[in-house]
C-alpha cells in the first residue's frame, strides 16, 4: 500500500506570499496518477492539478504543480484570498486504478 | 457539464445499511465515458475513497471496505448508489458522489456531499 505524507501540515502565510506544498509517497508513484485538489469548508474537493503538473480548466496559473517518483509539489505563486483552503494530494495505483488521498494541508492566514 | 447530487438519510443506526443515491445530470449514466463512484470525508478529517462503477456494472472498492460495500446503478433514473452495510459511528462522514473520465486518473466531477451521521 502506497502512503502519502503531506508537509507541513499548516502552512501560514500572508495575501501575496508564496506558498509551497509537499507530497511524497512512500514508493514511487506514476506523474500521472499524481493529481493535487483544493476544498473550502463546507465544499467539495475541487481539481487543481492533474497528471502533476498540468492544472485543470479554470484554474489560475498561480497554481502549478512539479515532482516525479515519490516527491511532488504544489506551488501557488502569490497567495490570494481565497486560495486560503485545505490542499490534498492523491495517488492512484492498479488498473483499475485504487485511490489514495493524502492527509492535506492547511493554507491559512498569518 | 456533469452534475452530481447526493440524497439519503442524514441519519442511520449502528450495524444498519446506509444508502445513499447519486443524481446524474448532464450527461448518461450508461455512457462509457465516466466512472462513476464516492468518496468520504469524517469531520474534521481528511478523504477516503470508497469505489466506483464502470457502465458495464464492473465495481472497484477500497479494500479496506470492500467487503461491506456495494455500488449500483440504476440506469432507468440515471442514479448511482451507495450501501455501506454494519455501519458504526466511524463511518459518521460527509459521503461525495465523484466522477471520472474512463481514461482519467483524478476525480474531476463531484456532488455537493452529504452528512451521514452513525448513531442510535
Amino acid at each position: 500500500e502506497i502512503v502519502l505524507t503531506q508537509s507541513p501540515g499548516t502552512l501560514s502565510l500572508s495575501p501575496g506570499e508564496r506558498a509551497t506544498l509537499s507530497c511524497r509517497a512512500s514508493q514511487s508513484v506514476s506523474s500521472s496518477c499524481l493529481a493535487w485538489y483544493q476544498q473550502k469548508p463546507g465544499q467539495a474537493p475541487r481539481l487543481l492539478i492533474f497528471g502533476a503538473s498540468s492544472r485543470a480548466s479554470g484554474i489560475p496559473d498561480r497554481f502549478s504543480g512539479s515532482g516525479s517518483g515519490t516527491d511532488f509539489t504544489l506551488t501557488i505563486s502569490r497567495l490570494e484570498p481565497e486560495d486560503f483552503a485545505m490542499y490534498y494530494c492523491q495517488q492512484c495505483v492498479g488498473s483499475p486504478p485504487i485511490f489514495t488521498f493524502g492527509p492535506g494541508t492547511k493554507v491559512d492566514i498569518k | 457539464q456533469l452534475q452530481l447530487q447526493e440524497s439519503g438519510p442524514g441519519l442511520v443506526k449502528p450495524s444498519e445499511t446506509l444508502s445513499l443515491t447519486c443524481t446524474v445530470s448532464g450527461g448518461s449514466i450508461t455512457s462509457n465515458t465516466y466512472y462513476w463512484g464516492w468518496v468520504r470525508q469524517p469531520p474534521g478529517k481528511g478523504l477516503e475513497w470508497i469505489g466506483s462503477i464502470y457502465y458495464d456494472g464492473s465495481t472497484y472498492y477500497n479494500p479496506s471496505l470492500k467487503s461491506r460495500v456495494n455500488i449500483s446503478v440504476d440506469t432507468s433514473k440515471n442514479q448511482f448508489s451507495l450501501k455501506l452495510n454494519s455501519v458504526t459511528a466511524a463511518d459518521t462522514a460527509v459521503y461525495f458522489c465523484a466522477s471520472r473520465t474512463w481514461i482519467q486518473l483524478w476525480l474531476d466531477y463531484w456532488g455537493q456531499g452529504t452528512l451521514v451521521i452513525v448513531s442510535s
